[in-house]
């Protein structure tokens, strides 16, 4: 079975500074998607970046990327020029791979991280 | 994006009552929907993936007589809480899956007096 895990429950930043939020994860898997998912006040999880295993090159998404240690294990997010809107609860999630998807779409969330922007 | 769309976004309900929680895909079909649950300020846990046309599969932990899941139709499938008692109030969210990519609702939360 897989962990995910994320020993940062609460951090904050000023706005326009860089933040990183950590996550570990473990797993057996050789292929596997990562994720960070942010869920702000509203309670609805939204999609911040998405990172496949296979792929040496870290993930991008304006503002947000991240570093992603296949070896080590470790997938973390990059928040730049953070913004008040940022504030909310990160998720870092996994997700392994299986050739034609379907009802294997399971993601496993570590316990998650409060980042709160302040001005 | 995709729209995953949950009904209602609140409900109130007595110890002893059902309660029924929709999960659509407005502009997608989806043949496969997964429903979590989020206990406060917690991760989200994996209940149960419904699979349009079959049965659902639960995870380990999860009763299925309590939560029961239909998935009568490629876009929406419901989570029923059956004779709900207050160890139920949760957040309940529902995603599903579309060209790869997963997308939420907007959760519902049960509160169970």
């Amino acid at each position: 079975a897989q962990t995910v895990t994320q020993s940062q429950p609460e951090m904050s930043v000023q706005e326009a500074e860089t933040v990183t939020l950590s996550c570990t994860y473990d797993t057996s898997e050789n292929n596997y998607y990562l994720f960070w998912y942010k869920q702000p006040p509203s309670r609805q999880m939204i999609l911040v970046i998405r990172q496949e295993a296979y792929k040496q090159q870290n993930a991008t998404e304006n503002r947000f990327s991240v570093n992603f240690q296949k070896a080590a294990k470790s997938f973390s997010l990059k928040i730049s020029d953070s913004q008040l809107g940022d504030t909310a609860m990160y998720f870092c999630a996994f997700m392994k791979h299986v050739l034609g998807g379907g009802s294997n779409y399971k993601l496993t969330f570590g316990k998650g991280t409060l980042l709160t922007v302040n001005p | 994006g995709a729209v995953v769309s949950q009904h209602p976004s609140r409900v109130i309900c007595k110890s002893g009552t059902s309660v029924k929680i929709e999960c659509r895909s407005l502009d997608f079909q989806a043949t496969t929907m997964f429903w979590y649950r989020q206990f406060p300020k917690k991760s989200l846990m994996l209940m149960a993936t419904s699979n349009e046309g079959s049965k659902a599969t639960y995870e380990q932990g999860v009763e299925k007589d309590k939560f029961l899941i239909n998935h009568a139709s490629l876009t929406l499938s419901t989570l029923t809480v059956t004779s709900a008692h207050p160890e139920d109030s949760s957040f309940y969210i529902c995603s599903a899956r579309d060209s790869g990519e997963l997308f939420f609702g907007e959760g519902s939360r049960l509160t169970v007096l």
